[in-house]
């Protein structure tokens, strides 16, 4: 079945540690996303990608960074530099023409 | 920019009634418009969509009606059940361009109560 994965479901980092989150599609989407939810924020955009080897800044993007060495693959890097990591953070793909995005089940990070 | 704003929940209802929740929209030229659920824990579900002014979405009971003069999406169910018990997400994205990113409303939490 095609989607979008995302691991792990559940991450636990220690404070001042880099953290990579995983996302990989088999939609053969052009587009990837990832999106930070804090409670009674909704959704907020960090990074997103239209091709393979670019990617654009979104609204909150300090303090991470992101690839995008394959169509299938968009791994997210929580840097120490983020001040408030602890988030639920989603994955999502698109195909170019923008007729919505399809979302993986999201990585719930936890730093102590 | 591109904005979305929807009613403020929570919003709790009885098994039966009839669902309304609120959604307008600022944006630049023929924006498409989206309704995505998220139940606890997961991530979001496309739910509804519609490309044009005057589309009508519809899927599992909900609808939405695009009303460019109103710059609204309403989301829309007759007799809600406790299944339907999630979060809400209004949203919308424009063609054109190389811009094709989601702008999301805040949500709105729906209880169905039996």
């Amino acid at each position: 079945d095609g989607g979008i994965t995302q691991s792990p479901k559940y991450l636990f980092r220690k404070e001042g540690q880099n953290v990579t989150l995983s996302c990989e599609q088999n939609l053969n989407h052009d587009a990837m996303y990832w999106y930070r939810q804090d409670p009674g924020q909704g959704l907020r955009l960090i990074y997103y990608s239209q091709i393979v080897n670019d990617f654009q800044k979104g609204d909150i993007a300090e303090g991470y960074s992101v690839s995008r060495e394959k169509k299938e693959s968009f791994p997210l890097t929580v840097t120490s530099a983020q001040k408030n990591p602890t988030a639920f953070y989603l994955c999502a793909s698109s195909t170019s023409r923008g007729w919505g995005a399809f979302f993986g089940q999201g990585t719930r990070l936890t730093v102590v | 920019g591109d904005s979305v704003t929807q009613m403020e929940g929570p919003v709790t209802l009885s098994e039966e009634a009839f669902l309304t929740i609120n959604c307008t929209y600022t944006a630049t030229g023929y924006p498409s418009l989206f309704w995505y659920v998220q139940y606890p824990g997961e991530g979001l579900q496309l739910l509804l969509k519609a490309t044009k002014a005057d589309d009508k979405g519809s899927n599992k009971g909900f609808e939405a009606t695009y009303r460019k003069e109103t710059t609204s999406f309403h989301l829309e169910k007759g007799s809600v059940q406790v299944s339907d018990s999630a979060v809400y997400f209004c949203a919308l994205t424009r063609f054109g361009g190389s811009n094709y990113k989601l702008t999301f409303g805040k949500g709105t939490l729906l209880t169905v109560n039996p």
